[in-house]
């Protein structure tokens, strides 16, 4: 399986600042289509995982343009501008390059 | 609009089968291309992608699980079940269903249903 790896696992933060989450996988997520299929969730306290950014870089419908992702190969990022109450929760890395569909291990944002 | 909801026994003791099922609308599951998949998170650990039955009726396991899970559907396509054999403590959890649409990822989820398996 694909180990997908994140950091920090603990992430402080003050309103309105800026903040980036690491996500490295063990090998490379460039699908044999040529696309890379890393996708980043967010879980609020008490609520299912929902979708943020997919394919590396392009935001889900709604998402606001404070959250950014970038990174290829094996080493990807997700970044958070001006960070409001609303983003406080875990932050999840998924693969479905490779079978199984693996995730990080989470990354938590809160309040310094 | 997308909806997914889970349901399922609460708790079960150690050694039986855990029965799941997704309730889905606004979408099918016979429309190419569509899949709906399991996925369960422990309290305080993070997702593990369990298995996906799509619209063909083709199933999908993990392979760390696969000897213990079945994966099915209804024949109107609007629930899919997930049955876990020979249940213990490390599958208490919440499990959850979502739909994998044109891209391979999860855009939709459902509330999750937790499961406490004790004795």
């Amino acid at each position: 399986d694909v180990l997908m790896t994140q950091t920090p696992v603990s992430l402080p933060v003050s309103l309105g600042g800026q903040v980036s989450i690491s996500c490295r996988s063990s090998q490379s997520l460039v699908h044999s289509d040529g696309n890379t299929y890393l996708h980043w969730y967010l879980q609020k306290p008490g609520q299912s995982p929902q979708l943020l950014i997919y394919r590396v870089s392009n935001r889900f419908s709604g998402v606001p343009d404070r959250f950014s992702g970038s990174g290829s190969g094996t080493d990807f990022t997700l970044k958070i501008s001006r960070v409001e109450p609303e983003d406080l929760g875990v932050y999840y890395c998924l693969q479905s390059t490779h079978f199984p569909l693996t995730f990080g291990s989470g990354t938590k944002l809160e309040i310094k | 609009q997308v909806t997914l909801k889970e349901s399922g026994p609460g708790m079960l003791q150690p050694s039986k089968t855990l029965s799941l099922t997704c309730s889905f609308s606004g979408f099918s599951l016979s429309t190419s291309g569509m899949v709906v998949s399991w996925i369960r998170q422990p309290s305080g650990k993070s997702l593990e992608w369990l298995a996906a039955i799509d619209w063909d009726g083709d199933k999908y396991y993990n392979p760390s699980l696969k000897s213990r899970l079945t994966v099915s559907k209804n024949t109107s396509n609007t629930q899919v079940f997930l049955k876990i054999t020979s249940v213990d403590i490390a599958d208490t959890a919440t499990y959850y269903c979502a739909r994998i649409a044109a891209i391979p990822l999860f855009d939709y989820w459902g509330q999750g249903v937790m499961v406490t398996v004790s004795s």
